[in-house]
């Protein structure tokens, strides 16, 4: 049970270039989400998906975009990379909210550098 | 708009105890949690309160004011292990997972 799982673990990117970080759970959770982590700052949500089909739109959605084909997986991406998107970036995922399964439960974290 | 509110960072010596308090602002209040996050790695859950009152696990007890808009996170008998930073975050009303910006605990021998 390997839990909330992310690749790459560190990457550095030129200003311009596209990725996608990949995000997989093996706890059948129906929720899961892209936050950024910068300092001094709280985690802020990029997206989130509540199933597999299904995205929204989270507090900073500009610059990414996101996929969930299948239900344990969850990709970020970055169509044209910016300076002001070198962060680290941490999935997460959950039981429905108001289920009484509302822990989020955290991958390891991509960190990004955009030059 | 939605606020909360933690120190940036304490200081507190090994085998004391230590307080982090956590106050919110939010639109709606569907629960509060706590995480602990150590430097270069992930959040990991610590606790949960919907209902007002004092919730102890073990070294580590989380209290909640929803009246106040107040909750504090009590570490005993600290070890150098807790040093890391202690997340406070609120579900509003739409379920939205609000986060304060940590307060880094620094353990002293």
């Amino acid at each position: 049970n390997a839990g909330v799982t992310q690749t790459p673990k560190f990457r550095v990117l030129k200003t311009g270039q596209s990725m996608t970080l990949l995000c997989a759970q093996d706890m059948n959770h129906e929720y899961m989400y892209w936050y950024r982590q910068d300092p001094g700052m709280g985690l802020r949500l990029i997206h989130y998906s509540v199933g597999e089909g299904t995205t929204a739109k989270g507090e900073v959605p500009d610059g990414y975009n996101v996929s969930r084909l299948k239900k344990q997986n969850f990709l970020l991406g970055l169509e044209s990379a910016a300076p002001s998107q070198t962060s680290v970036y941490f999935c997460a995922s959950s039981f429905p909210i108001g289920t009484g399964g509302e822990t989020q439960y955290f991958g390891p974290g991509t960190r990004l550098l955009v030059l | 708009g939605q606020n909360i509110d933690q120190p940036t960072e304490m200081t507190a010596t090994e085998g004391a105890i230590v307080q982090i308090n956590c106050t919110y602002q939010t639109s709606g209040f569907n629960g509060l949690f706590w995480y602990q996050q150590h430097a270069g790695e992930a959040p990991t859950f610590l606790s949960y309160n919907v209902l007002d009152g004092l919730e102890e696990k073990g070294r580590f007890s989380s209290f909640l004011s929803r009246s106040k808009g107040y909750s504090y996170l009590l570490l005993k008998e600290l070890q150098m292990k807790d040093s890391a930073s202690y997340l406070c975050a609120v579900l509003d009303s739409n379920y939205q997972l609000i986060w304060g910006a940590g307060t880094k605990l620094i353990i002293k021998p």
